[in-house]
C-alpha cells in the first residue's frame, strides 16, 4: 500500500494569515503517461463527510474559493490556504488514487490561533 | 445536482453481516465515467478506502486488501443504487461508512459523499 503521511498534525494560524500543509506519499503518484499526480485534497468539518478541495494535486474543485491552492508532484505535495478564513477550521486530508488500495493521509487539524 | 442517500442499520451483531445501499440521484450507476466507493471513518483507522464498483462494457470491482475476503460491492442497476456487505464482523468495523463518487467526467476525486451512517458492531 502507499503510505500516506500528513504534517504538521495540528496547525494554529491567525485569520488572514497563510497555511500550509503538507503531505507525502511512500512512492510517486505520478503517472508518466498523462503527467497527472493522482493526488487529491479534501476538508472536512465535524458531523459532515469529507469535501473535494482539490484533484490531479493542483486542480481547484468547482467553487473551492481561490484562496485555496494545491502544488506538488511526484511524492510532495502541499496545501496552501493563503489567507485563513474563520469557516477554514477543519481537519484536511490528502488522499492518493494511484494504485490500489486508494489510501489517505492521517488528517491535519487546522485551528485559529 | 447529484446525490448520494445512504440507508441501513446502525447496529450490527458481531460475526453477522454489515449490509449498506447507497442510492443514487442525478447519475447512473452505470455510467462509464465514474467509480461509486465505500469509505469508513473512525478513530483508529482514520479514512480507509474499502472498495468500489464500475461499468467499462462490462462490471469490474476492485477492494482493499484487508477486507477482501470478507466484502462484495454491487450495482443494483433497476435501482440506480448500489450496496456494500461486509461479512463476519467484529467490534474494529465499527465507523462512520460513507459512499462516494470517484472520478466523473475527468475530475478525479471524490466529488459527491453520501450523508455518512454510523454503523456499530456490538452484541
Amino acid at each position: 500500500d502507499i503510505v500516506m503521511t500528513q504534517s504538521p498534525d495540528s496547525l494554529a494560524v491567525s485569520l488572514g494569515e497563510r497555511a500550509t500543509v503538507n503531505c507525502k506519499s511512500s512512492q510517486s503518484v505520478l503517472n508518466n503517461s498523462n503527467n497527472k499526480n493522482y493526488l487529491a485534497w479534501y476538508q472536512q468539518k465535524p458531523g459532515q463527510p469529507p469535501k473535494l478541495l482539490v484533484y490531479w494535486a493542483s486542480t481547484r474543485e468547482s467553487g473551492v474559493p481561490d484562496r485555496f491552492s494545491g502544488s506538488g508532484s511526484g511524492t510532495d505535495f502541499i496545501l496552501t490556504i493563503s489567507s485563513l478564513q474563520a469557516e477554514d477550521v477543519a481537519v484536511y486530508y490528502c488522499q492518493q488514487h494511484y494504485d490500489i488500495p486508494y489510501t489517505f493521509g492521517q488528517g491535519t487539524k487546522l485551528e485559529i490561533k | 445536482q447529484v446525490q448520494l442517500q445512504q440507508s441501513g442499520p446502525g447496529l450490527v451483531k458481531p460475526s453477522q453481516t454489515l449490509s449498506l445501499t447507497c442510492a443514487i440521484s442525478g447519475d447512473s450507476v452505470s455510467s462509464d465515467n465514474a467509480a461509486w466507493n465505500w469509505i469508513r471513518q473512525s478513530p483508529s483507522r482514520g479514512l480507509e478506502w474499502l472498495g468500489r464498483t464500475y461499468y467499462r462494457s462490462k462490471w469490474g470491482n476492485d477492494y482493499a486488501p484487508s477486507v477482501k475476503s470478507r466484502i462484495t460491492i454491487k450495482p443494483d442497476t433497476s435501482k440506480n443504487q448500489f450496496s456494500l456487505q461486509l461479512n463476519s464482523v467484529t467490534p474494529e468495523d465499527t465507523a462512520v461508512y460513507y459512499c462516494a463518487r470517484y472520478c466523473s467526467g475527468g475530475r478525479c476525486g471524490m466529488d459527491v459523499w453520501g450523508q455518512g451512517i454510523t454503523v456499530t458492531v456490538s452484541s
